[in-house]
């Protein structure tokens, strides 16, 4: 079945750097991806979509220049968190379709911990 | 605007009983209706879906629930076991797009 992989599982780094996110389909096409975020003990928010090829379309409220998404090849689509703050610790899931169900194929997630 | 609601954040159940979880919507448009599972620092997982021409979809243990007239969703595990415990979240599909996620519901299934 169609897998995506999320690199890496955790990071922590230090308040004003920035930390790049991988999604990677691996054994499938992925024209779509999708970033979502969870707050702790709360749903999943998405953030973006992400089109290969093309600019990634954010949701309302999201800051694009500070999540920078780059989706330059069909298997593999990137989240970049610049000058990151404590507030933007949160667990970071991609997804990409096909999935199961008419849904999408999920990443293992990242945890983000900014100090 | 929340457009997937679970207004149960947890459930505690008996093995062996019945797990009833519910989800509401307000888009009619809507075309996909998804239940995930999800434990703490993991992506969720597929568990069941019913499209939203259909109002009942069966797989195993797992059977959801769709009335389209009240807008309203359900997920039974039948019978509940301790390895059912996790998230569960509620998610539906725009045409084609994006899933839109429910605040998930925490089963508790104690044996």
């Amino acid at each position: 079945g169609a897998v995506v992989s999320q690199h890496p599982s955790r990071v922590i780094c230090k308040s004003g750097t920035s930390v790049k996110i991988e999604c990677r389909s691996l054994d499938f096409q992925a024209t779509t991806m999708f970033w979502y975020r969870q707050f702790p003990k709360q749903s999943l928010m998405l953030m973006a979509t992400s089109n290969e090829g093309s600019k990634a379309t954010y949701e309302q409220g999201v800051e694009k220049d500070k999540f920078l998404i780059n989706h330059a090849s069909l298997t593999l689509s990137t989240l970049t968190v610049t000058s990151a703050h404590p507030e933007d610790s949160s667990f970071y899931i991609c997804s990409a379709s096909p999935g199961q169900g008419g849904g999408y194929t999920f990443g293992s997630g990242t945890r983000l911990t900014v100090v | 605007d929340q457009q997937v609601k679970q207004n149960s954040p947890s459930l505690s159940v008996q093995e062996g009983r019945i797990s009833i979880l519910n989800c509401d919507y307000t888009n009619s448009m809507f075309d996909y209706f998804l239940w995930y599972k999800k434990y703490p620092a993991e992506g969720p997982t597929f568990l069941i879906s019913i499209s939203s021409i259909k109002d009942k979809n069966e797989d195993g243990r797992f059977t959801v629930f769709l009335n389209k007239s009240a807008k309203h969703l359900s997920l039974h595990i039948v019978p509940s076991q301790p390895g059912d415990s996790a998230v569960y979240f509620c998610a539906a599909r725009e045409y084609g797009n994006k899933l839109v996620f429910g605040a998930g519901t925490i089963l508790r299934v104690k044996s």
